[in-house]
């Protein structure tokens, strides 16, 4: 199976600020990978997929990159509705695998 | 609009078996692939499986195979998903996510929180 690790597992931040999100596969997965947020008590929202290209609807404050083994999810102007738990996905072979998560704090 | 509607929340003792609905609507049901994700509580994500509501073919996690069965009903564009010998690491909130046309989740349903407990 193929292992995906994200750091960090959390980070606190403040309205406004930039934020970045890595993720890395144990082996390469090409640029199959995806990215959701998730609330507390909500079903996860898918923001990207391919690495970097955003799903409907996505405010383009969120973007993807990446390809291979290391990934990057980056949230520009935090704003109060983005904290969050944020994971990633591998969608590159069975079974399809996701980080840990990152949670972000106020 | 595409939406995903499962069924309630249910509690089950250890060693039965559980079957939780998604029903589909907003787009052709056969089109798109359906996965099953689940979370336990407090941990993360975990991926399950995977249906074709067009064939009826499944992929398991190798984890569930011998105890998991996803099948489809197109008459009423539903996805099941059954889970069988159930023990109380079991216990958590089971989605049902579409694949969309570029093969990642895009929607996912509601989700069904599952209880294990005698």
């Amino acid at each position: 199976d193929i292992q995906m690790t994200q750091s960090p597992s959390s980070l606190s931040a403040s309205v406004g600020d930039r934020v970045t999100i890595t993720c890395r596969a144990s082996q390469g997965i090409s640029n199959y990978l995806a990215w959701f947020q998730q609330k507390p008590g909500k079903a996860p929202k898918s923001l990207i997929y391919a690495a970097s290209s955003l799903q409907s609807g996505v405010p383009s404050k969120f973007s993807g990159s990446g390809s291979g083994t290391d990934f990057t999810l980056n949230i520009s102007s935090l704003q109060p509705e983005d904290f969050a738990t944020y994971y990633c996905q591998q969608y590159n072979s069975y079974p399809l695998t996701f980080g840990g998560g990152t949670k972000v704090e106020i | 609009q595409v939406q995903l509607v499962q069924s309630g929340a249910e509690v089950k003792k250890p060693g039965a078996s559980v079957k939780v609905s998604c029903k589909a609507s907003g787009y052709t049901f056969t089109t798109y692939f359906m996965h099953w994700v689940r979370q336990a509580p407090g941990q993360g994500l975990e991926w399950m499986g995977i249906i074709n509501p067009g064939a009826g073919t499944t992929n398991y996690a190798q984890r569930f195979q011998g105890r998991v069965t996803m099948t489809r009903d197109t008459s009423t564009s539903t996805v099941y998903l059954e889970l069988s010998s159930l023990r109380s690491e079991d216990t958590a909130v089971y989605f049902c996510a579409r694949e969309g046309p570029a093969a990642a989740e895009d929607y996912w349903g509601q989700g069904t929180l599952v209880t294990v407990s005698s």
